[in-house]
This record gives C-alpha cells, sequence and structure tokens, in this order.
C-alpha cells in the first residue's frame, strides 16, 4: 500500500510564472484535498475533491490557483503568475468515503514552493 | 479566525516522563478531533483521534482526552521517546470534510 505521492517536492519558481504540482493519492481514496502550510503555521485548507468533483474551495483559493482530478485519480495544482506570498509547503491528502474512519486523512510529503 | 489553537510552541520533556499536548478549538460543532505528527521535510502524519461524542480514546502510547465543556483536547505520550520530537499538530474536522489545524507544538524529548 503505497502512500500520498506529490511531484516535485521542490520547486524555485520566479514571479509571474505558472507553477503545476501534482499529487497520486492512496489507491482506493475517492477524496482528495489541498492544504497549503505556511512557517509556523498549521495547514490551510484549499480545496476538496470527491472523485471528480471539486465540491469545496476555500476563499483562500484566489482566481489563480485551479485545481483538477479530472479521472478520479491523480490531481493536479495549478498557480498562475505567481507571487512572493505563494511560497508554502502545498500538501495533499486523501481519505476513503466508505471506511469506519472517513474524517481521517492520509497526507503525502508535500510539494515547497519558492518564488524568488 | 482561529478556531483551533495550540498555545504552547514548544516543549521540552525527559526521556521516559509523560508528554501532555494541550488544544483548545472554539467551534462546538466539530465532530471529529485528530492529532498529527510532522517530522522537517515530511507530510504530516496521522496519530489518533476522537469523535465529538467520546471523552477519551487510546492507542498504545498516546491517549487523547477530550472535554467539551471546556472545548479542550490534550495528547498524552507515556512514556516519551526520542522518536517522538516532532511537531505535533491538532485539527479538527469542520463541515464535511475539511480539516481546521492548530498552529503546532513541537515537542523535544530529552535523553
Amino acid at each position: 500500500d503505497t502512500g500520498v505521492s506529490q511531484d516535485p517536492r521542490h520547486k524555485i519558481t520566479k514571479r509571474g510564472q505558472n507553477v503545476t504540482f501534482r499529487c497520486d493519492p492512496i489507491s482506493e481514496h475517492n477524496r482528495l484535498y489541498w492544504y497549503r502550510q505556511t512557517l509556523g503555521q498549521g495547514p490551510e485548507f484549499l480545496t476538496y475533491f470527491q472523485n471528480e468533483a471539486q465540491l469545496e474551495k476555500s476563499r483562500l483559493l484566489s482566481d489563480r490557483f485551479s485545481a483538477e482530478r479530472p479521472k478520479g485519480s491523480f490531481s493536479t495544482l495549478e498557480i498562475q503568475r505567481t507571487e512572493q506570498g505563494d511560497s508554502a509547503m502545498y500538501l495533499c491528502a486523501s481519505s476513503l468515503e466508505f471506511s469506519n474512519r472517513p474524517y481521517e486523512q492520509y497526507f503525502g510529503p508535500g510539494t515547497r514552493l519558492t518564488v524568488t | 479566525d482561529q478556531q483551533v489553537k495550540q498555545n504552547s510552541p514548544s516543549l521540552s520533556v525527559q526521556e521516559g516522563r509523560i508528554s501532555i499536548l494541550n488544544c483548545d478549538y472554539t467551534n462546538s460543532m466539530f465532530d471529529y478531533f485528530l492529532w498529527y505528527k510532522k517530522y522537517p521535510a515530511e507530510g504530516p502524519t496521522f496519530l489518533i483521534s476522537i469523535s465529538s461524542i467520546k471523552d477519551k480514546n487510546e492507542d498504545g502510547r498516546f491517549t487523547v482526552f477530550l472535554n467539551k465543556s471546556a472545548k479542550h483536547l490534550s495528547l498524552h505520550i507515556v512514556p516519551s521517546q526520542p522518536g517522538d520530537s516532532a511537531v505535533y499538530f491538532c485539527a479538527a474536522r469542520q463541515g464535511a470534510q475539511k480539516l481546521v489545524f492548530g498552529q503546532g507544538t513541537r515537542l523535544t524529548i530529552n535523553p
């Protein structure tokens, strides 16, 4: 049973460039979440998918952010026209809706984004 | 609006003793609470959870206590081991699936 994987692990980009991150959830998990974590803070919710449907988005997810999960498996998070304030760790998590503990989310290692 | 708070940024405990990490929350609609452990350069690892209808859940060396009237939960680790040194996050489920996290407490276990 492989865990949640994320790619890349690190990304350095210049302000104004677009970046895309990928998340592969635990294979049987149908729910997928994106969080952002900045230094000294806990993870903050960005968005949530159930299968391929994006069911909830945080107000933190500005128009420059878009997330997709086209076939209900892997997901991508794209940030357009990056700003220095986007520098953070982007975490992906997954969970299984029909389990005895559907509230437990399992996290990947994260993608650390640095915008210069 | 910090709905989940961990007021101690750090905690230092001697190996073999009990570690107690605390968490306070404001939203009485949270239905599940979870503790995660995080090592540097890794994602958070799930440790233990508790339903809002329970007041205690135990798993090996880890026990979580929930006091709903005080809107307070705590994680007890007994006995503490050097490998327990990490940042611990308290989280609460809000709505269908979102988790709301505290700021974290860095636990250091001293030999």
